[in-house]
C-alpha cells in the first residue's frame, strides 16, 4: 500500500536556523500531499499543500515541493521561530483517506 | 465558529467499561474520520464514512462501533475497553473522499486505567 517516510526526531535548532524536514512517498497513481503540523495539545492543521508535480505549497513562511522524480516532499523554512516549535507529519492521498509519516518533532530554541 | 469538534476532550475510565466519543462538523463535508494516535505520535485511519455510508474498516477490533447519523455527525463507540485503547482519537472530515485536506477536531485523549 502507499507510504510516507519522513526524518526521524527530534529536531533541535536555535532560532533563526534553516529547517528542513525530508519527506518521501510510495504511491500508485500521482497523490495529493500535504503537510499538517500539531501544536502540544491540539489537534492537526494543514499547514501546507500540493496537488500535482512541480507545485509548490507554502504558508506562513514554511514551503515544499512536490518532486515526482524523487518522489519527495521535504519541507523548508529560512528562519525558524520558538513558536514552530510542534510536530510535523508529511502525508499523502491514497482516493480514501490520507497516510501519515510518523511525525517530526521540532524544538527551536532562543 | 468550530469547524470539526468533538466531545469529551479528556476521558478516563476504568477498563471494561463502555464509552463513547462524539464528533460534528459544520463544514458540510460529505467525508468524516476517526484517526487513533498512539504514545509515540503514530497517526492511523480507523474508520472513514461517506454520506453516512462506511468506506473504511482498517483491522480495527469489533469492539469499537461508529455510527453516523447524519452527514454531519460521526460518534464512536468503544465497548469493553482495554489498556491498549488508551490514545488520543481524532476526528476529521474532508470535501472530497480522501483527494482533499482533512480538517481535524482537538482530539479525545482516551485513558483507559
Amino acid at each position: 500500500g502507499d507510504s510516507v517516510t519522513q526524518m526521524e526526531g527530534p529536531v533541535t535548532l536555535s532560532e533563526e536556523a534553516f529547517l528542513t524536514i525530508n519527506c518521501t512517498y510510495t504511491a500508485t497513481g500521482y497523490p495529493s500531499l500535504f503537510w499538517y503540523v500539531q501544536y502540544p495539545g491540539e489537534g492537526l492543521q494543514l499547514l501546507l499543500k500540493a496537488t500535482k508535480a512541480d507545485d509548490k505549497g507554502s504558508n506562513k513562511g514554511f514551503e515544499a515541493t512536490y518532486r515526482k522524480e524523487t518522489t519527495s516532499f521535504h519541507l523548508e523554512k529560512g528562519s525558524v521561530q520558538v513558536s514552530d516549535s510542534a510536530v510535523y507529519f508529511c502525508a499523502l492521498s491514497d482516493g480514501n483517506k490520507l497516510v501519515f509519516g510518523a511525525g517530526t518533532i521540532l524544538r527551536v530554541k532562543s | 465558529d468550530t469547524a470539526v469538534s468533538q466531545t469529551p476532550k479528556y476521558l478516563v475510565t476504568q477498563m471494561g467499561n463502555d464509552k463513547s466519543i462524539k464528533c460534528e462538523q459544520n463544514l458540510g463535508h460529505d467525508t468524516m474520520y476517526w484517526y487513533k494516535q498512539d504514545s509515540k505520535k503514530f497517526l492511523k485511519i480507523m474508520f472513514s464514512y461517506n454520506n453516512k455510508e462506511l468506506i473504511i474498516n482498517e483491522t480495527v477490533p469489533n469492539r469499537f462501533s461508529p455510527k453516523s447519523p447524519d452527514k454531519a455527525h460521526l460518534n464512536l463507540h468503544i465497548n469493553s475497553l482495554e489498556l491498549g485503547d488508551s490514545a488520543v482519537y481524532f476526528c476529521a472530515s474532508s470535501q472530497e473522499r480522501g483527494r482533499t485536506e482533512a480538517f481535524f477536531g482537538q482530539g479525545t485523549r482516551l485513558t483507559v486505567v
